[in-house]
């Protein structure tokens, strides 16, 4: 069974700092995605990050990047200089492109102190 | 880029009524989509996936009687929350791949928070 693990149910960072957010996932897959997806008090759901599993170049978008350990199947995200607009619900996923199966983690709460 | 529209972004209904939720990809057709429900501070839990002329399919445990999908064309698909109660009363979010963009990432709609009374 896929699964996705997001051991840190919320975790704080003062502006300006850099914080990393931990996700776990278990699959027998050889091709998947890997997402990050930021969901603030709108309830908007906003991609932040993608990874393919056959690229070995961790992904990178301006202040965020991943680290992506295929073996250890671990997928983090950094956000370095946070903002107090990165404060949000933070779920990462996990896809099968063929089969139309799309899993979340379970959230990390980030608190953004000023 | 693809978006997505749901609506309506709220809705309250009386108990043992029914709802209406209609989810459109504005500029992309979209053969399959997704509904997802969330409950406070918790994740999105995959409901069904729509498919474009054809039965929908169901996750474990989620009634297909009682949510009724329905993907008659390549922009729309709607949910529908027959004979709703209050434990009904949640955050429901659609979304949906732009399968004519390469790799394009999973869009989701603003959501529509049902409360049932």
């Amino acid at each position: 069974a896929q699964t996705v693990t997001q051991s840190q149910p919320e975790m704080s960072v003062q502006e300006a700092e850099t914080v990393t957010l931990s996700c776990t996932y278990d699959t027998s897959e050889s091709d998947y995605y890997l997402f990050w997806y930021k969901q603030p008090p709108s309830r908007q759901m906003i991609l932040v990050i993608r990874q393919e599993a056959y690229k070995q170049q961790n992904a990178t978008e301006n202040r965020f990047s991943v680290n992506f350990q295929k073996a250890a199947k671990s997928f983090s995200l950094k956000i370095s200089d946070s903002q107090l607009g990165d404060a949000a619900m933070y779920f990462c996923a996990y896809e099968i492109p063929n089969f139309n199966k799309f899993y979340f983690g379970s959230g990390t709460k980030l608190n953004v102190k000023p | 880029g693809a978006v997505v529209s749901q609506h309506p972004s709220r809705v309250i209904c009386k108990s043992g009524t029914s709802v209406k939720i209609e989810c459109r990809s504005l500029d992309f057709q979209a053969t399959t989509m997704f509904w997802y429900r969330q409950f406070p501070k918790q994740s999105l839990m995959l409901m069904a996936t729509s498919n474009e002329g054809s039965k929908a399919t169901y996750e474990q445990g989620v009634e297909k009687d009682k949510f009724l999908i329905n993907h008659a064309s390549l922009t729309l698909s709607t949910l529908t929350v027959t004979s709703a109660h209050p434990e009904d009363s949640s955050f429901y979010i659609c979304s949906a791949h732009d399968r004519g963009s390469y790799n394009s990432p999973l869009h989701f709609g603003n959501g529509t928070r049902l409360t049932v009374t």
